[in-house]
């Protein structure tokens, strides 16, 4: 089972920042916690992961808060192609296997 | 440079049929996995490979499953004596080792068991 929850479904305006929550609170010290995102029809797409800093790359911002119990996804500027289902993951690194565990993720509508 | 590629994209097939689905991941990766998705869900976990050998085959559902990669690149999903409840979109996904690196995933081949 998915050590994750997440809303089902958010809207987000046009050019205005996308917070999307996770809430893992069963993580554990060696888990990660990963984010993807999966347009219609295609397969997922990674997007960001962090352990226990804060994280930003070119596509988003990963806050983690400082018990690690939940973190935020933050697409700063929204775009209509980011409206897809995001996955929020955790990952045991250390269990000698690397799959995913996906949950069911947020819809994102982002509206014109 | 190519990602990873999976063929057929559809497949269409009878009950009680066999199906091969193949998966050309990008040169160099090492890790394989295969998930397969169901409408309305996240994608589920069935295989890993790292090289040619399968490290975790938890995920797959029952023994009609079976999975190969013998050179340690193209892989292979076969399903036996193929069920309704078989019908999904069977995804692919690579990465250059195990561990942190992100996992690369191709489009999907969408299987239909009639």
């Amino acid at each position: 089972d998915a050590k994750t929850t997440q809303p089902p479904s958010m809207d987000c305006a046009e050019g205005r920042a996308a917070n999307l929550p996770c809430n893992h609170s069963t993580i554990s010290g060696n888990e990660y916690v990963y984010w993807y995102r999966q347009i219609h029809s295609q397969g997922p797409q990674y997007i960001i992961h962090g352990l226990k800093n804060n994280e930003t790359n070119e596509m988003a911002s990963l806050i983690i808060t400082e018990d690690r119990k939940s973190s935020t996804l933050i697409l700063p500027h929204a775009t209509l192609r980011d409206t897809a289902v995001y996955y929020c993951i955790v990952r045991d690194l250390t269990s000698g296997t690397y799959k995913y565990i996906f949950g069911t993720g947020t819809r994102l509508k982002v509206l014109a | 440079g190519a990602g990873v590629s999976q063929t057929p994209s559809n497949k269409v097939t009878e009950k009680g049929k066999y199906v091969e689905l193949r998966c050309d991941p990008i040169s160099g990766h090492t890790a394989l996995y295969w998930y397969r998705q169901s409408l309305g869900q996240g994608p589920e976990f069935l295989i890993y490979f790292q090289g040619t050998g399968a490290a975790d085959d938890s995920g797959l559902p029952n023994d009609r499953f079976f999975a190969v990669r013998p050179e340690g690149s193209v892989s292979t999903l076969k399903i036996q004596r193929t069920e309704r409840g078989d019908s999904a979109v069977y995804l692919c996904a690579s990465s250059l080792g195990g561990g942190l690196e992100e996992q690369f995933f191709g489009p999907g081949t969408r299987l239909t068991v009639l």
